[in-house]
């Protein structure tokens, strides 16, 4: 029962560097989101996504890109990478929200920009 | 302004005694309550959820949680507290049944002492 998987689950970016984190469900979920999680601010919301092709910008969408090419993957872009971009980052999928449900989470991505 | 907020960064009890982590939300209506548990180096883990009906709502790991209307609360409590139980626990709420957007609280680290 794999759930939300995201890779990699850590990474060290220097100032200016690119990547892309990857996340992936298999729960058949139709919304998925991103959020980074920094101390004493809990968990913001980076971009998210109510469905295949669709995406839109959470709180704090500043830096970065996202795609949702495909129902099950959900992509999260950092174009040039800063130091205030260093966080964990938690990708989540869910239900449509009538049926109640929360969220399920993946495992987190560690990322340290240097 | 917050939609949830949770009064207490730290919570500290010893081993055997109630575990009460509060929760209070700000939003109208009749919302999605959520409680999530993160351990260390993990993603977050869905405890519990109030949609409707009996105000005490019941959990994984012997967590429950009451919904107060009155008081626009949803504590969780533990009746008795274990060592395993220390990790981060995260309070959410969904601002209106058909968003799908959840917004969290900062977050309450437990420790539960030997």
């Amino acid at each position: 029962n794999a759930g939300v998987t995201q890779t990699p689950k850590f990474r060290v970016l220097k100032t200016g560097q690119s990547m892309t984190l990857l996340c992936a469900q298999d729960m058949n979920h139709e919304y998925m989101y991103w959020y980074r999680q920094d101390p004493g601010m809990g968990l913001r919301l980076i971009h998210y996504s109510v469905g295949e092709g669709t995406t839109a910008k959470g709180e704090v969408p500043d830096g970065y890109n996202v795609s949702r090419l495909k129902k099950q993957n959900f992509l999260l872009g950092l174009e040039s990478a800063a130091p205030s971009q260093t966080s964990v980052y938690f990708c989540a999928s869910s239900p449509p929200p009538d049926r109640g449900h929360g969220y399920t989470f993946g495992s987190g991505t560690r990322l340290t920009v240097v | 302004a917050q939609s949830v907020a949770q009064p207490e960064d730290q919570v500290n009890v010893a081993e055997g005694n109630p575990l009460t982590v509060k929760c209070t939300y700000s939003v109208s209506g009749n919302p999605y309550l959520f409680w999530y548990v993160q351990y260390p180096n993990r993603g977050l883990q869905f405890l519990l959820k109030y949609i409707t009906g009996d105000n005490l709502v019941k959990g994984s790991y012997g967590f429950e949680a009451e919904f107060n209307k009155s008081q626009t609360s949803f504590h969780l409590k533990k009746p008795s507290a274990l060592v395993s139980d220390s990790a981060l626990y995260f309070c959410a709420v969904r601002v209106n049944r058909n968003d799908y957007k959840l917004s969290f609280g900062a977050g309450t680290t437990v420790t539960v002492r030997a």
